[in-house]
């Protein structure tokens, strides 16, 4: 069965350092990865998803994260934190590279940013 | 476009009570999913429905929880009668057919007391 481990539960850091959230998955077969962001009293919005194109994603809000393959990992990544960054972010994975599949979550790292 | 809706947004029923949640997903979305996230634990899938038949009810705790999606459009999940064990966020999300992003509602906030 797919798991998917956030190490951290909390990350703290200052404006305009680097952000590095760890996400690392066990999976039998290679699966999609997804990274989603919650903001105070709000819904999940994807941030970005690997689907077997290029392996270094780009998403939204200066983003980005990479699939490695032989590490098991998808670590989500932003050179610079902004305030606005402050969020819950959550790692998941589906079971098989297909579409409509359910999702697999971690147990998601909250970020705080310190000005 | 209308995002995924759900409603209510918070609910406070006492124990062996009934609650009712619904969601509305985005216009022409045929997938729709219940996730559900337990204080300090991960969000875990529920169910998923495929327009109105349910593709896969795995995570689905007991009995006690009842999934409906009439006509394809809004779903709504039962929970008769609450336990203690049952309070935590209600997520809801849809996609397009073999689409493999699904987009998230904000989430129904369940207390039982």
């Amino acid at each position: 069965a797919q798991s998917v481990t956030q190490l951290g539960s909390h990350v703290s850091v200052s404006e305009g350092a680097l952000v590095l959230l760890r996400c690392n998955y066990s999976s039998s077969v290679p699966p999609y990865l997804f990274w989603y962001v919650q903001y105070p009293n709000q819904g999940l919005q994807l941030l970005l998803k690997y689907t077997s194109a290029a392996t270094l994603v780009k998403g939204i809000n200066g983003f980005e994260a990479e699939f490695k393959k032989s590490e098991t990992s998808f670590h989500l990544t932003k050179p610079s934190a902004h305030m606005s960054d402050a969020a819950e972010y959550f790692c998941a994975v589906t079971p098989t590279q297909g579409g409509s599949e359910k999702l697999v979550f971690g147990k998601g790292t909250k970020l705080t940013v310190n000005p | 476009e209308a995002g995924v809706t759900q409603f209510p947004s918070h609910s406070v029923i006492e124990k062996g009570q009934t609650v009712t949640l619904r969601c509305d997903p985005i216009s022409g979305h045929d997938n729709l999913y219940w996730y559900r996230r337990v204080m300090g634990k991960e969000i875990k899938f529920l169910l998923h429905f495929v327009k109105e038949s349910k593709q896969d009810e795995s995570g689905m705790p007991n009995n006690r929880f009842l999934a409906e999606r009439t006509g394809g459009t809004y779903s709504t999940l039962k929970v008769q009668p609450a336990e203690l064990e049952d309070s935590g966020v209600y997520f809801c999300a849809s996609s397009q057919f073999l689409a493999d992003t699904q987009y998230f509602g904000p989430g129904t906030r369940l207390t039982v007391l």
